[in-house]
């Protein structure tokens, strides 16, 4: 299966807004409301910050929500803050017990 | 809490075996609904899920990887193990073990909840 495809790069000023699409096919995202989006900082592990679509794991801020239309998610982050720097990665189910995730983009805090 | 620590060699030879164990502490290895997780980062590169395995041992594997992989639980010691053979230089990555959410009663999920700190393996001569 395909990898999802994400722009490289997105970025935005403190407190604005900037959103993040990953495009997948009828086989993954256009079919299974799975995906999923996962934050990493430089070095670290990544963390769980949005599953099926649009809910939010405990303790993830209410700036951060998901949505999808056809066969692309998008993760919006609203209220930019310094500590939103990172990679973002999305993932989907793809049928038959797989996952595919995305090529990752890189959010700059300007 | 709840804690995922993977354990590996560091550098690997091309043509051997990879071999990785994550050790799960902190909470129960044999709760239903959930599935145990290998996942691989290449430098500069993307996410890409190797496969999952439950706790009774039944796995699923990424296609494009199901010739060289393996997967083994092992529930006395809290442990899932991945074996990756025949590795090259493409397979050079940091290796993350996971916790993977799959249903809860009549409830389906699927997505990584908990992440270990992840295992960087270097194939090279």
């Amino acid at each position: 299966q395909a990898a999802l495809s994400q722009p490289p790069s997105a970025s935005g000023s403190p407190g604005q807004s900037v959103t993040i699409s990953c495009t997948g096919s009828s086989g993954d995202v256009g079919t299974y409301d799975y995906v999923s989006w996962y934050q990493q900082h430089p070095g670290k592990a990544p963390r769980l910050m949005i599953y099926e679509v649009n809910k939010r794991p405990s303790g993830v801020p209410d700036r951060f929500s998901g949505s999808k239309s056809g066969n692309t998610a998008s993760l919006t982050v609203s209220g930019l803050q310094g500590e939103d720097e990172a990679d973002y990665h999305c993932s989907s189910y793809a049928g038959s017990n797989n996952y595919v995730f995305g090529t990752g983009t890189k959010v700059t805090v300007l | 809490q709840f804690q995922l620590q993977e354990s590996g060699p560091g550098l690997v030879k091309p043509s051997e075996t990879l071999s990785l164990a994550c050790s799960v502490s902190g909470g129960s290895f044999t709760s239903p609904g959930y599935y145990w997780a290998w996942i691989r980062q290449p430098p500069g590169k993307g996410l890409e899920w190797i496969g999952s395995i439950s706790y009774s041992g039944l796995p699923y594997f990424n296609p494009s990887l199901k010739s060289r992989v393996a997967m083994s639980v092992d529930t006395s010691k809290n442990q899932f193990s991945l074996k990756l053979n025949s590795v090259t230089a493409a397979d050079t990555a940091v290796y993350y073990c996971a916790r993977d959410r799959r249903y809860l009663d009549w409830s389906l999920f699927w997505y990584f909840d908990l992440w270990g700190r992840g295992s960087l393996i270097t194939v090279s001569s």
